[in-house]
């Protein structure tokens, strides 16, 4: 069973540019997650989507954006990059979601490493 | 603000040696999980344990959860150099549906 798959894994982009990252989860996963890992924050909820549709989102500005696609691969999309949005951004699958407490352990892909110069 | 927090933020032990750590987390729960993490690397889940649950067991982890202070702790016994990672507890708060990650405690086993 292939794991959770994350292109690109390294990225490097200049500020005011814009980036796309995705995601291909564990085949029959409905639930896509996205976090963003920095040292000085740790890891940060972004959103998840489940079955097309943005289920959970977290405290980040507008130019963060996400979708997920019929067959549950998903996209982040960040514009308008800032210096401070270097980092991990991590994703994860899981069957049924993180809001269901009986089937919501997430399997995580190796991350895509941005660095915005 | 994180949900969940670990203690320590880093441990330093030999080999041989138990590794214990502690997260506490703020609100009513279903459960709590453990996950690894390989420096840079995705997060491993470890174990998760049920609310109704005060202690659960897998190979050398051992994970125990006290709801009344809001706490829970995660033993690994026989520590190995491949045991070098970082440890996060993560808790869904309420009926948020988010899965919150605490800020991780960064054990390092020394051969």
């Amino acid at each position: 069973k292939a794991g959770v798959t994350q292109t690109p894994r390294y990225l490097i982009k200049t500020r005011g540019q814009q980036v796309t990252l995705s995601c291909s989860p564990i085949s029959g996963h409905r639930s896509v997650s996205w976090y963003q890992q920095t040292p000085g924050q740790g890891l940060q909820f972004l959103f998840e989507y489940f079955s097309e549709t943005q289920r959970n989102k977290g405290n980040f500005p507008g130019r963060f954006s996400g979708r997920q696609f019929s067959n549950s691969r998903s996209e982040m999309n960040v514009s308008t990059l800032e210096l401070g949005d270097s980092a991990l951004y991590l994703c994860a699958s899981s069957l049924s979601g993180t809001g269901n407490p009986g089937a919501n352990v997430l399997t995580f892909g190796a991350g895509s490493r941005l660095t915005v110069l | 603000s994180q949900q969940g927090e670990e203690d320590p933020q880093a441990l330093s032990i030999q080999e041989g040696e138990n590794a214990t750590m502690n997260c506490s987390y703020k609100t009513s729960i279903n459960n709590l999980q453990w996950y690894r993490q390989n420096s840079g690397r995705g997060l491993v889940h470890l174990i998760l344990i049920r609310s109704n649950e005060r202690e659960k067991h897998s190979g050398r982890l051992r994970v125990t959860l006290d709801t009344s202070k809001k706490s829970s702790s995660l033993l690994i016994t026989a520590s190995r150099a491949a045991d070098t990672a970082s440890y996060f507890c993560a808790t869904v708060p309420g009926n948020t549906g988010k899965l919150i990650f605490g800020q991780g405690t960064t054990l390092q086993v020394k051969p």
